[in-house]
Parts: C-alpha cells; sequence; structure tokens
C-alpha cells in the first residue's frame, strides 16, 4: 500500500530564512504527488501538484518542491520565510484504488520566528 | 466560483448521539471525499462519492456512512457517536483526477 512520510513533526526557521520540509513516498509511486497547507481552524490549501509532467514544481506563495525518484522523495522549499508561512503542512499521495483517495502524511507544524 | 461548504462549521453532541454533516462541492465537481482529522491520527480517508455512488471506503466502522445526491452534494453521518469521534472532519471536491479542494471542515465535539 502507498504511504507518505514526513520527517519532522515540528520545523521552527526564523523569517527571511530557507524553508525545507520533507516529504518520502513509498516506492510504488503515486500518480500524483501533492502539499497542502492547513492554518489554523480552516481547511487545506492545495500549494502545489506534481503530475510528471516536470520534476521541479512551482506552486503559490513562492513554495517548489522536486520530485526524485531515486530518493523517493518530494521536498517543498521556500528560500525566504515569511511570517506568513507559519502553518501545517501536508505532503500526499494519490489518487489511489480507482477513486480520488488521498494518502496523507503526518503534517509538518512550520514555526516563522522573527 | 464559490468553493466547498460544509455545514454545521461546529457541532457538540453526547455519546450516543446521532450526527449528520453537509458539503457542497464546487459547481461542476462530481467526485465528494471526507477524511477524519484527529492529531493522534492524522488525515484518514473515510469515503468518496462520485455520481452518487460509493467508489471507495475507508477503514471505519459502519457507524459512518454516506451518501451523495444528484446535485452532487453530500452528506455523511456517524450514528452512536463515542468519546474518540470528536474530530474535524472535511471535505473534498474534484473536478479532475488528483486534484482536490477541501471545504473549512466540521469540528465535531463528543461530550
Amino acid at each position: 500500500a502507498q504511504s507518505v512520510t514526513q520527517l519532522g513533526s515540528h520545523v521552527s526557521v526564523s523569517e527571511g530564512a530557507l524553508v525545507l520540509l520533507r516529504c518520502n513516498y513509498s516506492s510504488s509511486v503515486p500518480p500524483y504527488l501533492f502539499w497542502y497547507v492547513q492554518y489554523p481552524n480552516q481547511g487545506l490549501q492545495l500549494l502545489l501538484k506534481y503530475t510528471s509532467a516536470a520534476t521541479l514544481v512551482k506552486g503559490i506563495n513562492g513554495f517548489e518542491a522536486e520530485f526524485k525518484k531515486s530518493e523517493t522523495s518530494f521536498h517543498l522549499t521556500k528560500p525566504s520565510a515569511h511570517m506568513s508561512d507559519a502553518a501545517e503542512y501536508f505532503c500526499a499521495g494519490g489518487p489511489q484504488g480507482g477513486s480520488e483517495k488521498l494518502v496523507f502524511g503526518k503534517g509538518t507544524k512550520l514555526t516563522v520566528n522573527p | 466560483k464559490a468553493g466547498v461548504t460544509q455545514t454545521p462549521r461546529y457541532l457538540i453532541k453526547t455519546r450516543g448521539q446521532q450526527v449528520t454533516l453537509s458539503c457542497s462541492p464546487i459547481s461542476g465537481h462530481r467526485s465528494v471525499s471526507w477524511y477524519q482529522q484527529t492529531p493522534g491520527q492524522g488525515l484518514q480517508f473515510l469515503f468518496e462519492y462520485f455520481s452518487e455512488t460509493q467508489r471507495n471506503k475507508g477503514n471505519f466502522p459502519g457507524r459512518f456512512s454516506g451518501r451523495q445526491f444528484s446535485n452532487s452534494r453530500s452528506e455523511m453521518n456517524v450514528s452512536t457517536l463515542e468519546l474518540g469521534d470528536s474530530a474535524l472532519y472535511l471535505c473534498a471536491s474534484s473536478p479532475t483526477p488528483g486534484e482536490q479542494f477541501f471545504g473549512p471542515g466540521t469540528r465535531l465535539t463528543v461530550l
């Protein structure tokens, strides 16, 4: 079965510093990989999506992610953190099972320090 | 276009009661999925409906059920509520394979 693992449940960076959130997927490569962001008391917002068209994917708010098959990784990066980036980030893979089912990682809470 | 809407946003119930949550997908989206989010288990897939048919179901007891109407709106029902059912329930709609748009969720508290 497909699985997604996020390394680090909490990441803390200074404003202006590089943001790196790690995600690894199981070797049974899903059709798509996603990064979502969740702000307190809100639903999930799609940051970016990998669909095999390009290994480097650019998303909203300056985020990007690189698909590396050799490392089974799909890490999320942003060159310069902003206070407004503080949120929880989820990596997901799917769909699977002949439906739209997504499998999510456990999430990484990003704190941005002034 | 209006986003995915979920009602109610907050619910408080007691053990043994039942609850119905509602989700209105983005216009034109025929697939609706439901997820349960808890601090301990994270985001877990409940079920997905497409054109009024359940297409997939997660590993949840039969107390959890759902349905979809001809206008794509969906409801999920939880009967005989348990304390462990306290969670944020998220609905997502999809226009194409692999892209899901999430609603704000319904926060259910079971006392």
